[in-house]
């Protein structure tokens, strides 16, 4: 069946070092895939998207990298700020599109020290 | 420009009662997808509405519906609340076409059943 999962449950960090995030997936079938970020009692808020047409896309302080070939899926940020301290779900849409059903994997938390 | 906003924030009831949550989605999204978040766990897709129309459907009982209007907008609603259903109900909406926009999430509804 359809799953996404994080290698890693955690991440600390300290502030302005890089984090990165990762992401497998097992569905062979998915081609588009978003990254949100999830504060406490607030909805999955967006972050960076990619479809499976590409291997790498960037954003302001984010980047996305995608392995078809492993069926992996990192977030890199930049320069972490106590401000990205958050829970980051990958997402994946099997479907073609960006508004079809997604489904998230568990979560990775990140914490951003001082 | 608004985005996705979900009424109520908190809702309490009991066991057996049903419930009706509302999700208004983002100015020029006509697609809404509702999906169950709970603690500690990555969000779980419900179901989509298009067109008025239940288009795509997750693993729910029936106990789950919904309903789109004219405006796009939508409700969720739930029979027979049981102890499970207390969760984090977000609502996602998307443009079907026109544009390459993704899905943006909401704030959540936290409904608590005693």
């Amino acid at each position: 069946g359809e799953s996404v999962g994080l290698h890693l449950p955690t991440l600390s960090v300290q502030e302005g070092d890089n984090s990165i995030i990762n992401c497998a997936y097992s569905n062979s079938a998915s081609d588009y895939f978003i990254w949100y970020k999830q504060e406490s009692g607030k909805g999955p808020q967006f972050i960076i998207d990619i479809r499976s047409n590409m291997d790498k896309r960037q954003g302001q302080r984010v980047t996305v990298l995608l392995n078809k070939t492993v069926k992996h899926l990192s977030l890199q940020i930049a320069a972490t700020q106590p401000g990205d301290s958050a829970v980051y779900f990958c997402a994946e849409n099997a479907g073609g599109t960006s508004y079809g059903k997604l489904t998230f994997g568990q979560g990775t938390i990140l914490t951003v020290h001082p | 420009d608004a985005g996705v906003t979900q009424s109520p924030t908190h809702l309490i009831k009991t066991r057996g009662q049903q419930v009706t949550l509302r999700c208004s989605p983002k100015s020029g999204h006509d697609t809404v997808s509702w999906y169950q978040q709970a603690l500690g766990q990555g969000p779980q897709f419900i179901f989509q509405y298009y067109e008025e129309e239940e288009r795509q459907r997750g693993n729910f009982p029936d106990r789950f519906s919904g309903h789109q209007f004219p405006n796009y907008s939508s409700e969720l609603n739930v029979n027979a609340l049981l102890l499970g259903d207390s969760a984090l109900y977000l609502c996602a909406s998307a443009p079907e076409s026109g544009t390459t926009d993704t899905q943006y999430f909401g704030p959540g509804t936290r409904l608590t059943v005693l």
